[in-house]
C-alpha cells in the first residue's frame, strides 16, 4: 500500500523559503504524477502544481514565480520549495499521487504537514 | 478561474440515512470531476472521479451523477465510517484545477 509522508519545518519567518519534503513508502516515484497542494486556514484547497517522475513541472499561476518542484527517483522523494513566504503562505501542505493517466485526480494522498509563517 | 460552491455546508443526518451532496461550478466542467472525502488526522481518499466513476475500493453505496455545472454526490446509507467532510474537484482546464469548500457530513 502506497503511502506518502510530508515533512518539514513547521515554522518560517517572513522572506524564507519553505523546503518540504514527501517520502512516497511502499511504492514508486516513477511512472507517475505527482501534486502539492495546500488548504490555508478557512480557505478552498489550492493546487500548488504538479510533476512528472520525468522531472517536466507545470505550476499554478498565482505560485509560479516562488515555486520550485523536483523528484528523487533513487531515493523516492518530492520537494517542494517556496521562496519569500508571507503569512498568506500559512497553510496545511499535502502532497498527492495523480491517478495513472488521469493525473489531474489524486489518488494517494499524504496526511499533510502545517507550515506557520510568523515573525 | 473555474469555482466550485458546494452545498450544503454541513449535512447532520443518522446512520442508515441517506445523503446527498451538490457541488456547482460556475461554468461547464462537462464531466470531468472528482469527490474525496477527508476525515480528521487523515489523508483525503479519492471516492469518485469524471462524475460516476468509483476509484479502487470504494464501496458501490457511494455514487456521484451530473454534467456541466451541477453535480451530485450520493450516500445510499450512511455508514459511521461515512462522516467526514467530502469536496469536490474539477480538471476541466489548467491552470488551474480547484476545489470545492467541502460539505461536512455529521451524526445528528
Amino acid at each position: 500500500q502506497v503511502q506518502l509522508q510530508e515533512s518539514g519545518p513547521g515554522l518560517l519567518k517572513p522572506s524564507e523559503t519553505l523546503s518540504l519534503t514527501c517520502t512516497v513508502s511502499g511504492g514508486t516515484v516513477s511512472f507517475y504524477y505527482w501534486a502539492w497542494l495546500r488548504q490555508s486556514p478557512g480557505k478552498k484547497l489550492e493546487w500548488i502544481g504538479y510533476i512528472y517522475y520525468s522531472g517536466s513541472t507545470d505550476y499554478s499561476p498565482s505560485l509560479r514565480s516562488r515555486v520550485t518542484m523536483s523528484v528523487d527517483t533513487a531515493k523516492n522523494q518530492l520537494s517542494l520549495r517556496l521562496r519569500s513566504v508571507t503569512a498568506a503562505d500559512t497553510a496545511v501542505y499535502y502532497c498527492a499521487r495523480g491517478l495513472d493517466y488521469n493525473y489531474y485526480y489524486l489518488d494517494v494522498w499524504g496526511k499533510g504537514t502545517t507550515v506557520i509563517v510568523s515573525s | 478561474e473555474i469555482v466550485l460552491t458546494q452545498s450544503p455546508a454541513t449535512l447532520s443526518l443518522s446512520p442508515g440515512e441517506r445523503a446527498t451532496l451538490s457541488c456547482r461550478a460556475s461554468q461547464s466542467v462537462s464531466t470531468y470531476l472528482a469527490w474525496y472525502q477527508h476525515k480528521p488526522g487523515q489523508a483525503p481518499r479519492l471516492l469518485i472521479y469524471d462524475v460516476s466513476i468509483r476509484a479502487t475500493g470504494v464501496p458501490p453505496r457511494f455514487s456521484g451523477s451530473g454534467s456541466g455545472t451541477d453535480f451530485t454526490l450520493t450516500i445510499s446509507s450512511l455508514e459511521p465510517e461515512d462522516f467526514a467532510v467530502y469536496f469536490c474537484q474539477h480538471r476541466s482546464n489548467w491552470p488551474p484545477w480547484t476545489f470545492g469548500q467541502g460539505t461536512k457530513v455529521d451524526i445528528k
